[in-house]
């Protein structure tokens, strides 16, 4: 199957700073981007889609403002979490598709853990 | 909120096959079955997807129900590396359309 990328694959931070997380798609052209978070013992949750050269599209409760995701180009997407604190410590996760083909699937990338002090 | 309903949890014996089921009564004719499999601390893993016919491949196969209110994930020689959480997602999946993950259900298989 088609190969998502996530870099870095874990990051640990201080409260109050900012982190960046990459999505890449390897082979093949991301349309669409996805962005999941993960808490300990539950399931995924989807904080944002995201589409090729046009703004995000956030889920209820999910502040646009601190998470901030670019998808400037069909391979790459990042989220920026800005001004994370411990509870933002989570597992984030995401996933890419060429929306163009019908029932195509998505695949997803291996997870970044992040880890705030 | 999720679409499907799947067991909890299951176990399976190594080289059996293990039958996963999911009930999705509420399916539109446009959506579609997907099944991803999440190991401890990974990101998901496609296996399999299908509409309305039955499908294989090297990993699985799906069987859905003719009224397509149930299906049934199969792997037919299950393996130790086979233990995950596994999750059935009904999507129309074209265009924007999101995947929404339930609780799924947690196979573990045994020695």
């Amino acid at each position: 199957g088609a190969v998502v990328s996530q870099h870095p694959s874990w990051v640990i931070c201080k409260s109050g700073t900012s982190v960046k997380i990459e999505c890449r798609s390897l082979d093949f052209q991301a349309t669409t981007m996805f962005w999941y978070r993960q808490f300990p013992k539950q399931s995924l949750m989807l904080m944002a889609t995201s589409n090729e050269g046009s703004k995000a599209t956030y889920e209820q409760g999910v502040e646009k403002d601190k998470f901030l995701i670019n998808h400037a180009s069909l391979t790459l997407s990042t989220l920026t979490v800005t001004s994370a604190h411990p509870e933002d410590s989570s597992f984030y996760i995401c996933s890419a598709r060429d929306s163009r083909e019908l029932g195509s699937e998505q695949f997803f990338g291996p997870g970044t853990r992040l880890t705030v002090l | 909120d999720a679409k499907t309903t799947q067991p909890p949890s299951m176990d399976c014996a190594e080289g059996r096959a293990a039958n996963l089921p999911c009930n999705h009564s509420t399916i539109s004719g446009n959506e579609y079955v997907y099944w991803y499999r999440q190991i401890h601390s990974q990101g998901p893993q496609y296996i399999i997807h299908g509409l309305k016919n039955n499908e294989t491949n090297e990993m699985a196969s799906l069987i859905i129900t003719e009224d397509r209110k149930s299906s049934t994930l199969i792997l037919p020689h299950a393996t130790l590396r086979d233990t995950a959480v596994y999750y059935c997602i009904v999507s129309a999946n074209f265009g924007n359309e999101k995947l929404t993950f339930g609780t799924g259900t947690r196979l573990t298989i045994i020695p």
